[in-house]
């Protein structure tokens, strides 16, 4: 069974520093893919970033990147420059390649992020 | 295009009544999903469904709970009897396709059990 694991439930950063949440998870497939979503207190879960376990290359969006080590199986996530925004519930979330058993998502316990300004 | 739609937002229930949660999918998505979120919990998956058919329920309880997606108007995750540990936030997921890598989310709703 897939299994995603979240050590830090909390962390802070100072506005304007980098932070960096860490995820790993456990899974005997090749094919599959890893996200980090965002929940703010609205509890809506909003995308952040997502990466392709057979692509190599790290993905990035804007000011959000991601550290995936296939072999360590680790997928940590990097924010730079914090904002006031940035501050929520972040998940890290598995998922099997495509499957016509459907695209279920398996989800960490979740690191609450609070940025100091 | 709208978004995911769920509602209520909130719902409160006492002991041993029925809970009704509904879910609109975004226009031209035909997979739902629905997920738990426990206080403090990350959200675990319960049923996957497509129009008309219930495609993997591996993560429903086996007593109580259900969930359609008919034909025609929103998805229902339905829970009868309710307990006090019922009580959590209720997401549903869509998207147009099963070989879609991305599932996008509703807001949510809140069931409290009195």
């Amino acid at each position: 069974a897939q299994t995603v694991t979240q050590s830090q439930p909390e962390m802070s950063v100072q506005e304007a520093e980098t932070v960096t949440l860490s995820c790993t998870y456990d899974t005997s497939e090749s094919d599959y893919y890893l996200f980090w979503y965002k929940q703010p207190p609205s509890r809506q879960m909003i995308l952040v970033i997502r990466q392709e376990a057979y692509k190599q290359q790290n993905a990035t969006e804007n000011r959000f990147s991601v550290n995936f080590q296939k072999a360590a199986k680790s997928f940590s996530l990097k924010i730079s420059d914090s904002q006031l925004g940035d501050a929520a519930m972040y998940f890290c979330a598995y998922r099997r390649g495509a499957t016509n058993t459907g695209n279920q998502f398996y989800f960490g316990t979740g690191t609450s992020l609070t940025v100091i300004p | 295009n709208a978004g995911v739609m769920q509602n209520p937002r909130h719902l409160v229930r006492r002991r041993g009544q029925e809970a009704r949660l509904r879910c609109s999918p975004m226009k031209g998505h035909s997979h739902v999903y629905w997920y738990r979120q426990l206080p403090e919990e990350g959200l675990k998956f319960m049923v996957y469904l497509q129009k008309e058919n219930i495609i993997d329920e591996s993560g429903m309880p086996k007593e109580r709970f259900s969930a359609e997606f008919p034909k025609e108007g929103p998805s229902i995750l339905r829970i009868q009897q309710v307990v006090r540990g019922d009580s959590a936030a209720y997401f549903c997921a869509s998207s147009p396709s099963v070989m879609n890598t991305e599932a996008f989310f509703g807001q949510g709703t809140r069931l409290t059990v009195v």
